[in-house]
């Protein structure tokens, strides 16, 4: 069964820091993406970074990066130049393209605090 | 631009009661999901539309749960004879057919006093 685990319930990081977001996935399909969403305190998930399990190379949009690793299953999402911003709960989660819906798998979430 | 959209926001209800919630997706988007997150947990997928067409439910959507999409356009959920365990955030997602990324609304949180 697929599963998304992130072991890092809080992290406390500087501002203008980077900060990196563990993420580590268990799949037996070849075929999946790899999604990064951003919660703040409103409630409201925001998409940050894809990557598919056939991209060559490692997703970046921004200050996000995501340091993927398929061979340890690892999904990491870097975030370069924090602001306070930032501050927000981070969720991975990973869809499996054999699944006809679409649906997605989450992970635990980890919530990242930006100090000035 | 209108993204998705939710309502309402907030319900508190008593345990035994039913309770509607309405989302209204990105307009086109032919698909609709809806998910449910507990405090400190990540959402945990309920059910997803197609069009009109309800195409998969979760084991955890049981009997007391009801989602639907009747013209492909907006979409109800019902929870009939509340529980303190549905005490949630309820969130709706939609896309459109090929894009990979599902666009969220703010969510209904309910609490079942």
């Amino acid at each position: 069964a697929q599963k998304i685990t992130q072991t890092q319930p809080g992290m406390f990081v500087q501002e203008k820091e980077a900060v990196t977001l563990d993420c580590t996935y268990d799949t037996s399909d070849p075929s999946y993406g790899l999604f990064w969403y951003k919660q703040p305190s409103s409630g409201e998930m925001i998409f940050l970074i894809y990557q598919g399990s056939y991209d060559q190379q490692n997703a970046t949009e921004g200050r996000y990066s995501l340091n993927f690793q398929k061979a340890r299953k690892s999904a990491n999402l870097v975030i370069s130049a924090s602001q306070l911003g930032d501050s927000a709960m981070y969720f991975c989660a990973m869809r499996d393209y054999q699944d006809s819906n679409y649906q997605l798998i989450w992970g635990a979430g980890t919530k990242l605090i930006i100090k000035p | 631009d209108t993204g998705v959209s939710q309502d309402p926001r907030h319900k508190i209800t008593k345990r035994g009661q039913n309770v509607t919630f309405r989302c209204d997706p990105i307009s086109e988007h032919n698909r609709l999901y809806w998910y449910r997150q507990t405090l400190g947990q990540g959402p945990e997928f309920l059910t997803y539309f197609q069009n009109e067409a309800q195409l998969e439910k979760s084991r955890l959507l049981s009997d007391r749960f009801s989602a639907e999409r009747p013209k492909g356009s907006f979409s109800t959920l019902e929870i009939q004879r509340t529980e303190q365990g549905d005490s949630a955030m309820y969130l709706c997602a939609s896309s459109p057919l090929g894009e990979r990324e599902q666009y969220f609304g703010p969510g209904t949180r309910l609490t079942v006093t």
